[in-house]
């Protein structure tokens, strides 16, 4: 079981350019989400998504972000025309079930792409 | 006030120490506790879950939930190096979606 995959692992991008992010989940999950953890601080959500289905995206900012996860294929979080402070670690997590907190239905994590903005 | 506390460290302890990490948290309503453990430049990995007050052990880690005081534990018996890295404590509110909501981390590094 190759884990939750992501990448690229680090990508560097020019203010104005566009950064694409890509996640696939562990091998029988079908929930993604995804945080992103600035320097010194903690992992903040930012959208949870099922196969075709944006379910909660209350912490994505309102403009030049999205997420898709499509039927086939893996997760993106798209940035569109970047600014210095998206420079951040963007992390992928995966579930087996919705409805975190009951029994093992816990979040495990890819190792994270890193972005840094020009 | 953030929903969740957590002293950032760093904390440097010797080989063999026992760690208390810990953190607090201001919404009543929470009843998930989790703690990662990150290496640095690494995904999170979890490393202990429990929904309940009072004490959870695995090997060498204790998870510990006090809800009347909003305070949550975790203790590392017996400490190595290779336990050195951030530490961090996740919380989930019930009925609140799949949001875990974090703590900054706390760095550590046991020495030999």
């Amino acid at each position: 079981n190759a884990g939750v995959m992501q990448n690229p692992r680090h990508l560097v991008r020019r203010r104005g350019q566009e950064a694409r992010l890509r996640c696939s989940p562990m091998k029988g999950h079908s929930h993604v989400y995804w945080y992103r953890q600035l320097p010194e601080e903690g992992l903040k959500f930012m959208v949870y998504l099922q196969k075709e289905n944006i379910i909660d995206e209350s912490g994505m900012p309102k403009e030049r972000f999205s997420a898709e996860f499509p039927k086939e294929g893996p997760s993106i979080l798209r940035i569109q025309q970047v600014v210095r402070g998206d420079s951040a670690a963007y992390f992928c997590a995966s579930s087996p079930f919705g409805s975190l907190g009951s029994g093992a239905n816990v979040l495990t994590f890819g190792a994270g792409s890193r972005l840094t903005v020009l | 006030q953030k929903e969740v506390e957590q002293d950032p460290g760093p904390l440097s302890v010797p080989e063999g120490a026992i760690v208390s990490l810990n953190c607090t948290y201001s919404n009543s309503a929470f009843q998930y506790f989790m703690w990662y453990r990150q290496y640095s430049r690494k995904g999170p990995e979890l490393l202990m879950y429990t929904y309940s007050s009072g004490n959870k052990e695995d090997g060498r880690f204790t998870a510990q939930v006090d809800k009347s005081s909003k305070y949550i534990s975790l203790f590392i018996r017996d400490s190595q190096p290779s336990d050195s890295a951030t530490y961090l404590c996740a919380i989930l509110l019930t009925g609140g979606g799949n949001k875990l909501t974090f703590g900054t981390g706390t760095q550590l590094k046991v020495e030999l």
